[in-house]
């Protein structure tokens, strides 16, 4: 099946640096998630980006189909962004959610 | 709009008894997800439902785990007899137009099983 590999697996920021997680992955996919896990457990969803770039806020992301990767960047971190991030792709017409193993962030005031 | 709802939050129950979980998606949306996280496997699909109808529940551990979903705005995941090794939070997720779209996900329920 699908692998799904996400870098850092942990990274610690001072309040308002700037960051990349970046999230490869083995085979072609028709569904990329990025999700946010905030410190109570939710997971939220971040963005749906099999391909191309969008942003929302202080968060952007890239996705490049061609070469198997997929880039989040938060911009001018605050401690509420302090939590793990997971990519999540579906490769082919049939397949299933696969998550990452996430990266843990922890944003210092 | 309501996010999708599960109840309970928490869960504590000893082993061997029957634990029901249950789920409500957003309105509208004609797929719901179950999925069980743990620090070993991370996060794992057990089943999947279109349209009410079971697609895929090659995820479910095995016979001790069943989900139902009797209409578009209901589902189940029973577990009977719990055990302790199934510890963990259950999410469930919906999304409007199958596996490839936007899933969302409730808040997840927290089980200990003693």
């Amino acid at each position: 099946g699908i692998q799904v590999e996400q870098s850092p697996p942990d990274l610690i920021l001072q309040e308002g640096a700037n960051s990349t997680l970046r999230c490869n992955f083995s085979d072609s996919v028709n569904n990329l998630q990025w999700f946010h896990q905030n410190p109570w457990g939710q997971l939220i969803n971040l963005f749906y980006i099999p391909s191309g770039t969008k942003q929302n806020g202080r968060l952007s992301a890239t996705t490049v189909a061609t070469e198997r990767y997929s880039l989040l960047y938060i911009s001018s971190s605050q401690t509420t962004d302090s939590g793990v991030y997971f990519c999540a792709v579906i490769g082919g017409s049939q397949g299933n959610l696969i998550f990452g193993k996430g990266t843990k962030l922890s944003v210092k005031p | 709009d309501a996010g999708v709802i599960q109840s309970p939050r928490h869960e504590v129950t000893e082993m061997g008894q029957e634990v029901t979980l249950r789920c409500k998606p957003i309105s509208g949306h004609n797929s719901l997800f179950w999925y069980r996280q743990t620090m070993m496997r991370g996060l794992e699909l057990l089943i999947y439902f279109n349209n009410n109808v079971p697609i895929d529940d090659s995820g479910m551990p095995e016979d001790r785990f069943s989900a139902k979903m009797p209409n578009a705005s209901f589902s189940t995941l029973k577990i009977q007899p719990s055990e302790p090794r199934d510890s963990a939070v259950y999410f469930c997720a919906s999304s409007a137009l199958g596996r490839a779209d936007t899933q969302y996900f409730g808040p997840g329920t927290r089980l200990t099983v003693l």
